[in-house]
C-alpha cells in the first residue's frame, strides 16, 4: 500500500487569494489526481498530473485556475487561485498504482472553507 | 452518458443490524467496480474491487456484490458498528479510458 500526505489539512481563506496544497507519496508513481469534493457532493476529478508534462485537467476546470506542479515522482502541488466561496472543498490527491483492478490510494484531503 | 447512481441518499440503523447499499450503473465499456468508505473528513478508504467476472467479494463485515448483466451492485454490511458510519462511495472505471465514474455516496449513520 502507498502513504499520502497531504498539507495542510485545512485552512480558511479570504476571497481573491490563493492556496496551494501540497501531496506527497512515499513511493514512486507515475500518476496522480487531483480531485475537488464539494459539501455533500461525491468526488470530481480536477485533473491528472504525469510527472515531466504538463497536467491534464478535466471539463470545467482550467489551469489558470488550478495550476498543477509534478516536479517527481513523490510529490505534486495544486494551487487554487483567485479564490471564491464556491471553491469551499474537500481537496484529495490521489494516485495510481498504474495497474488496472489494483487500489486507487487517497490522501486524507485538505478542506478548504472560503469566506 | 457514462452514470453511477446510489441509493438510498442516507440511511440510519441501530447498531448490530444488518443493511444493503445499492449502486446502479451505465458505465461502457466496464473495467472494474469498486467499492469505497469515506469517513468524515478523511480521503475515501477502498472496501472491495471487483471486475467483471466477479460476483461477490468479502471484506469482512462488507460484502459485495456485481450482476453485470443489469449493471448493479450492492453493498451488504452485516452485524453494523457505530463505526461504519460513514459515506459509501461506489465508483465504476471505464475501460480503455481508464475513466472513474463516482457516485454520489450513500450516508449511513449506525445508532446505539
Amino acid at each position: 500500500s502507498a502513504v499520502i500526505s497531504q498539507k495542510p489539512s485545512r485552512d480558511i481563506c479570504q476571497r481573491g487569494t490563493s492556496l496551494t496544497i501540497q501531496c506527497q507519496v512515499d513511493s514512486q508513481v507515475t500518476m496522480m489526481f487531483w480531485y475537488r469534493q464539494q459539501p455533500g457532493q461525491s468526488l470530481t476529478l480536477i485533473a491528472t498530473a504525469n510527472q515531466g508534462s504538463e497536467a491534464t485537467y478535466e471539463s470545467g476546470f482550467v489551469i489558470d485556475k488550478f495550476p498543477i506542479s509534478r516536479p517527481n515522482l513523490t510529490f505534486s502541488t495544486l494551487t487554487v487561485s483567485n479564490m471564491s466561496p464556491e471553491d469551499s472543498s474537500i481537496y484529495l490527491c490521489s494516485l495510481d498504482p498504474g495497474l488496472a483492478g489494483t487500489e486507487q490510494f487517497f490522501g486524507p484531503g485538505t478542506r478548504l472553507t472560503v469566506l | 452518458k457514462n452514470q453511477v447512481e446510489q441509493s438510498p441518499q442516507s440511511l440510519i440503523i441501530l447498531e448490530g443490524k444488518n443493511c444493503t447499499l445499492q449502486c446502479n450503473y451505465t458505465v461502457s465499456p466496464f473495467s472494474n467496480l469498486r467499492w469505497y468508505k469515506q469517513d468524515t473528513g478523511r480521503g475515501p478508504v477502498s472496501l472491495t474491487i471487483m471486475t467483471f467476472s466477479e460476483n461477490t467479494k468479502s471484506n469482512g463485515r462488507y460484502t459485495a456484490t456485481l450482476d453485470a448483466d443489469t449493471k448493479q451492485s450492492s453493498l451488504h454490511i452485516t452485524a453494523s458498528q457505530l463505526s461504519d458510519s460513514a459515506s459509501y462511495i461506489c465508483v465504476v472505471i471505464s475501460s480503455g479510458t481508464y475513466k472513474y465514474i463516482f457516485g454520489t455516496g450513500t450516508r449511513l449513520k449506525v445508532l446505539a
